[in-house]
């Protein structure tokens, strides 16, 4: 079935580099994909999307990069803060505004 | 910060008993949505509505029920708990007439059905 996953369950890195955190997706009609992080204790929130026509975009900090010929989806954080430390998840918009979530991924940013 | 409230935070409840999760928006959202997330674990859908009076079954086969009377309030019930329910419940909204991927999610309510 259509799924979106997570490659790496936990990433650890040190305060001030740059962390790449990466998703497969398979269903390509989705048109919009999405990021969100989960602190511990709280609910997901939103970070950045991506529209399928697209292959960058930047935010503040972050891009997310989209590659569609091998269907996998990125989130650059740069200069990583321990602020960021929680688990992200990819998400794809299925449409009649449903979304299918991938496993997490597990930042660790130590000072 | 998104206003949108969920209670209880923890619930520790005995099999077989009838259980209400409260979830409300101050957004004035018309879209809602209950995912249920086991601990580091992907969501899940299990229900979701369009605005009042209109509810919808997720992916996740669920013995839950919700209903939609108000714009703001969106419960979930569980007629009989059972340990299988055991998980997080998280209540999200959108706006459709902006980003409707882009939800906005309550702090979750935590269920041990022992």
């Amino acid at each position: 079935g259509e799924s979106v996953g997570l490659h790496l369950p936990t990433l650890s890195v040190q305060e001030g580099d740059n962390s790449i955190i990466n998703c497969a997706y398979s269903n390509s009609a989705s048109d919009y994909f999405i990021w969100y992080k989960q602190e511990s204790g709280k609910g997901p929130q939103f970070i950045i999307d991506i529209r399928s026509n697209m292959d960058k975009r930047q935010g503040q900090r972050v891009t997310v990069l989209l590659n569609k010929t091998v269907k996998h989806l990125s989130l650059q954080i740069a200069a990583t803060q321990p602020g960021d430390s929680a688990v992200y998840f990819c998400a794809e918009n299925r449409g009649y505004s449903t979304l299918t979530f991938g496993k997490g991924t597990m930042l660790l940013v130590s000072p | 910060e998104a206003d949108i409230y969920q209670t209880p935070r923890y619930l520790v409840i005995g099999t077989g008993k009838k259980i209400t999760l409260e979830c409300s928006q101050t957004m004035g959202h018309d879209k809602m949505y209950w995912y249920q997330q086991d601990p580091g674990m992907e969501l899940h859908l299990i229900h979701y509505s369009y605005g009042v009076n209109s509810t919808e079954k997720g992916d996740l086969s669920s013995e839950s029920t919700v209903s939609r009377i108000r714009t703001e309030h969106f419960p979930l019930t569980l007629e009989s708990a059972r340990p299988s329910h055991t998980s997080q419940y998280l209540c999200a909204s959108s706006d459709p007439r902006m980003r409707d991927y882009e939800q906005y999610f309550g702090p979750g309510t935590r269920l041990t059905v022992t």
